[in-house]
């Protein structure tokens, strides 16, 4: 079965630093992949997809992230984070049917000045 | 053009009672999806509507249903609500042609408290 799975529950990065939240994912053949950011009281965003192609997929919001399959990850980066980048950050992947998304457990990620 | 919008924001029941949240998706877009976000259990998947029918369904009770209106807008419904339906209930749309493993597009949730 497919499954995603974020290992960090919550990372604090300084402003103006560098962002990695890492994803590591199940799945027998091309996964579709997504992140998404939800702020507080809010639905999700989505920031970026994978579906096939270039492995280095860029998004909105300065965000970009890695397809690694030799890794199983899709990680997700920003070099230089911004007070307003503070949220929840989850990674999902379409199901093998096509029918729905798989969400991992999501990271908080909170940024000190 | 307008988002995913849900009705209510927010729901407080009692134990045993039903709820309903409405769900209204982005112009065009035909794929309703429900899912449900658990303090501790993260976002799980719970049905899913296209034109009008119900296409997929995830791990969850039978007391958990809904519906699809012609107009694409969608209802949940919970039936016999138990402490631990408490939770956000998102609701997200996509193009025809693009469900499930294409983008989904989110609503800001309805968060139901039972009590």
């Amino acid at each position: 079965a497919q499954s995603v799975t974020q290992p960090d529950i919550h990372i604090t990065v300084s402003e103006g630093a560098s962002l990695e939240l890492r994803c590591n994912y199940s799945y027998g053949a091309t996964p579709y992949l997504f992140w998404y950011v939800q702020s507080p009281g809010q639905g999700l965003q989505l920031l970026l997809k994978y579906f096939s192609g270039d492995t280095l997929v860029q998004g909105i919001k300065g965000f970009e992230a890695e397809f690694k399959r030799s890794q199983s990850s899709f990680n997700l980066r920003k070099p230089s984070v911004h007070w307003s980048d503070a949220a929840e950050y989850f990674c999902a992947v379409a199901n093998q049917a096509g029918t729905a998304l798989i969400f991992g457990k999501g990271t908080t990620l909170s940024v000190s000045s | 053009e307008a988002g995913v919008t849900q009705s209510p924001t927010h729901l407080i029941k009692t134990r045993g009672q039903q709820a309903t949240l409405r769900c209204s998706p982005i112009s065009g877009h035909t794929s309703v999806y429900w899912y449900q976000q658990a303090l501790g259990l993260g976002l799980q998947f719970l049905l899913w509507y296209d034109e009008g029918e119900e296409r997929n369904r995830g791990n969850f009770p039978p007391r958990f249903s809904g519906r699809q209106f012609p107009n694409y807008s969608s209802e949940l419904n919970v039936n016999a609500l138990e402490l631990e339906d408490s939770a956000l209930y998102l609701c997200a749309s996509s193009p025809k042609g693009l469900a499930g493993a294409g983008e989904q597009y989110f609503g800001p949730g309805t968060r139901l408290t039972v009590t």
